[in-house]
């Protein structure tokens, strides 16, 4: 009964690899959110979709691209990677009209 | 832009006290005000929400008002527990533009028993 599920939990890779972390969200929200946390616990929103369409496109570098296939999908490309790119990566959700968002347990990169 | 400034943790407090988190914020017009909690190893959850002046937001036994002379929403508990140790995070939705949540900068919070 999850409702904002991300995959892998945990992925530890070297620096210069492409790896992906997916999200699927089943509460029939528009609206879908990609949220980085660095070290300290900040958090700063990176991209969103609503309805497949990219509304928010944050200063993120072009090494991390956004697919949405279908509205209950939002998966987040990374090529490249740096160590810079450690941090926690949070996937969200929000129906239309409602203020508040739906978090995903989150995806835990370490690039070492 | 639209910001938000909480107090500067970490706050260390004895199981039954009185919590007070502190979070201020600079935006145009009326933002909805929100404060999430990070339980450890987990993602945010929605404690509280305030949409409009004067509002007051209220969630397991924690309360904050929305307060637009003061451009405040502080998080108070009067009474904490051990399990209410984690991340709180303050936040605040725009009035224009897209659906992004803006939030502070978090503050950990210990309870000791």
């Amino acid at each position: 009964d999850t409702a904002v599920s991300q995959t892998p939990k945990y992925l530890v890779t070297q620096m210069g690899n492409d790896k992906s972390i997916k999200c699927e969200q089943n509460l029939g929200h528009d609206t879908m959110y990609w949220y980085k946390q660095d070290s300290k616990k900040f958090l700063k929103i990176m991209f969103s979709y609503n309805n497949k369409e990219l509304i928010i496109n944050e200063t993120v570098p072009n090494r991390f691209s956004p697919k949405s296939p279908d509205k209950a999908h939002l998966n987040l490309h990374i090529n490249s990677l740096e160590l810079g790119d450690s941090a926690v990566y949070f996937c969200a959700s929000s129906p239309p009209g409602v203020y508040e968002q739906y978090f995903g347990p989150g995806t835990r990169l370490t690039v070492t | 832009g639209n910001s938000v400034t909480q107090m500067e943790g970490p706050v260390t407090l004895s199981e039954e006290a009185f919590l007070t988190i502190n979070c201020t914020y600079t935006a145009t017009g009326y933002p909805s005000l929100f404060w999430y909690v990070q339980y450890p190893g987990e993602g945010l959850q929605l404690l509280l929400k305030a949409t409009k002046a004067d509002d007051k937001g209220s969630n397991k036994g924690f309360e904050a008002t929305y307060r637009k002379e003061t451009t405040s929403f502080h998080l108070e508990k009067g009474s904490v527990q051990v399990s209410d140790s984690a991340v709180y995070f303050c936040a605040l939705r725009g009035i224009q533009g897209a659906q992004k949540l803006v939030f502070g900068q978090g503050t950990r919070l210990t309870i000791n028993p």
